[in-house]
């Protein structure tokens, strides 16, 4: 079945240093959507993206789907203490399964 | 604006007794799920439902059982419970399988 791997499981990082988390899916996918989980919460849409290739930006965070539609990156620059959390990618498996990757905890250390 | 509640916020269970967990959502959407948290795992799958009367299995359903009467309620049930479903439980509801979906504050359930 769909697996969907997420790299690192854990990133420790000073504040203002950058930081990227991986999304890998076995399969090609429609369409994939990023989430935040802070301490504590349950987790927070941030972005669709439905594009071979497509790049998106929320401020300091990049969002960008790969070429071939099998993997996804998130990149937040310059980290604040703001942005501790787990960050989730999610996919849609066959035709109504709604499955999340393993997930990257960041710990931004001040 | 409600969005997705979840009842209880958190129990205590004895082996081999069993309870519901309650989702309600008021966005009148057709699909639900119900995921469980556990250290190092993510979130994991274990039923979902695509409109009132139709649910199936995701990736953990062994131990489970879900229905949905009503689009806005999808309870799960815990049959017999067991330490290995200590875990935080979460809910969530989307409009349609191409839309974000929205979650509910999680039930933080354990086991002894």
């Amino acid at each position: 079945g769909q697996q969907v791997m997420q790299i690192p499981q854990y990133q420790h990082v000073q504040e203002g240093e950058d930081f990227t988390t991986y999304c890998n899916s076995s399969t090609t996918l429609s369409n994939i959507q990023w989430y935040k989980q802070r301490p504590g919460g349950h987790p927070v849409f941030l972005i669709q993206l439905v594009k071979s290739g497509e790049v998106k930006k929320q401020k300091r965070l990049t969002f960008q789907f790969g070429e071939a539609k099998k993997n996804s990156s998130l990149h937040i620059t310059a980290t604040q203490t703001t942005d501790v959390g787990t960050y989730f990618c999610a996919v849609t498996s066959g035709t109504y399964k709604y499955i999340f990757g393993t997930g990257t905890r960041l710990k931004v250390l001040a | 604006n409600a969005g997705v509640t979840q009842t209880p916020k958190f129990q205590v269970l004895k082996t081999g007794q069993s309870m519901t967990l309650q989702c309600a959502q008021d966005m009148n959407h057709e699909y639900m799920s119900w995921y469980r948290q556990d250290p190092g795992m993510g979130l994991r799958l274990i039923h979902y439902s695509v409109g009132a009367g139709i649910t199936d299995q995701g990736e953990v359903p062994n131990g489970y059982n879900v229905s949905r009467s009503t689009t806005e309620d999808f309870p799960l049930r815990l049959l017999s419970a067991a330490p290995s479903q200590t875990s935080v439980y979460f809910c969530a509801s989307r409009k349609d399988q191409n839309t974000e979906a929205f979650f509910g504050q999680g039930t933080r359930l354990t086991v002894v």
